[in-house]
């Protein structure tokens, strides 16, 4: 059974760091992109990052390139989100989501319970 | 804001069609798949329709995808109450480096 567990979220102050983890199970990790997607309290889904198999590329909403950084450990079967300068419009929780991918489509198949990230001082 | 537009809530009642429309551009619905996600109250979102019209194991049939040009459909037959969600379409941009593209969400109610 595919399992996607995040953690580390809690409150941080305004320019604050976090560092968000997300361990998987159920599946050979290192064949798949992963992403990140938040969901600020009572709005939609936004896609935050995504990071490929052998975690030499990755892409960012525009919003957070050059403060969040992700990152991969496949012999840990984890996947990191490194948090830098947050906002206080960052509230969310913090998904973490399995990419799949065939024949040139890709969509996430499977997505943790989320981590709840609060910036406020 | 969200390029990809939906209607922000519907209702309807238990048995009934409901039709829940994804508008968006060439730059991401015109040139790519379509997946749709529904999110139950206090839950993480769950992937329900994949590739426009695909249905991943245990989604029932009663749920069904379709796309044309930049707009996608989902529409649920006989709704019911345990379908009182969030649904969010989405798609990816240009390439996987332009990014994925998230709906506004529709919130449906089922009376």
């Amino acid at each position: 059974e595919v399992q996607l567990v995040e953690s580390g979220g809690g409150l941080v102050q305004p320019g604050g760091s976090l560092r968000l983890s997300c361990g998987a199970s159920g599946f050979i990790v290192s064949t798949y992109w992963m992403s990140w997607v938040r969901q600020a309290p009572g709005k939609g889904l936004e896609w935050v990052a995504s990071i490929r198999q052998d975690g030499d590329d990755s892409f960012y909403v525009d919003s957070v390139k050059g403060r969040f950084t992700v990152s991969r450990d496949n012999a840990k079967n984890s996947l990191y989100l490194q948090m830098n300068s947050l906002r206080v419009e960052e509230t969310a929780v913090y998904y973490c989501a399995r990419v799949y991918c065939i024949g040139g489509n890709c969509y996430f198949d499977y997505w943790g319970q989320g981590s709840l990230v609060t910036v406020s001082s | 804001q969200s390029v990809v537009t939906q209607p922000p809530s519907l209702s309807a009642a238990p048995g009934q069609k409901v039709t829940i429309s994804c508008s968006g551009t060439s730059s991401n619905i015109g040139n790519n798949y379509v997946s749709w996600y529904q999110q139950l109250p206090g839950t993480a979102p769950k992937l329900l329709i994949y590739e426009n019209n695909k249905r991943p194991s245990g989604i029932p049939d009663r749920f069904s995808g379709s796309k044309s040009g930049t707009s996608a459909t989902l529409v649920i037959t006989g709704v019911q109450t345990g379908d009182d969600a969030d649904y969010f379409c989405g798609t990816w941009g240009y390439s996987l480096s332009t990014g994925y593209v998230f709906g506004t969400g529709t919130k449906l109610t089922v009376l």
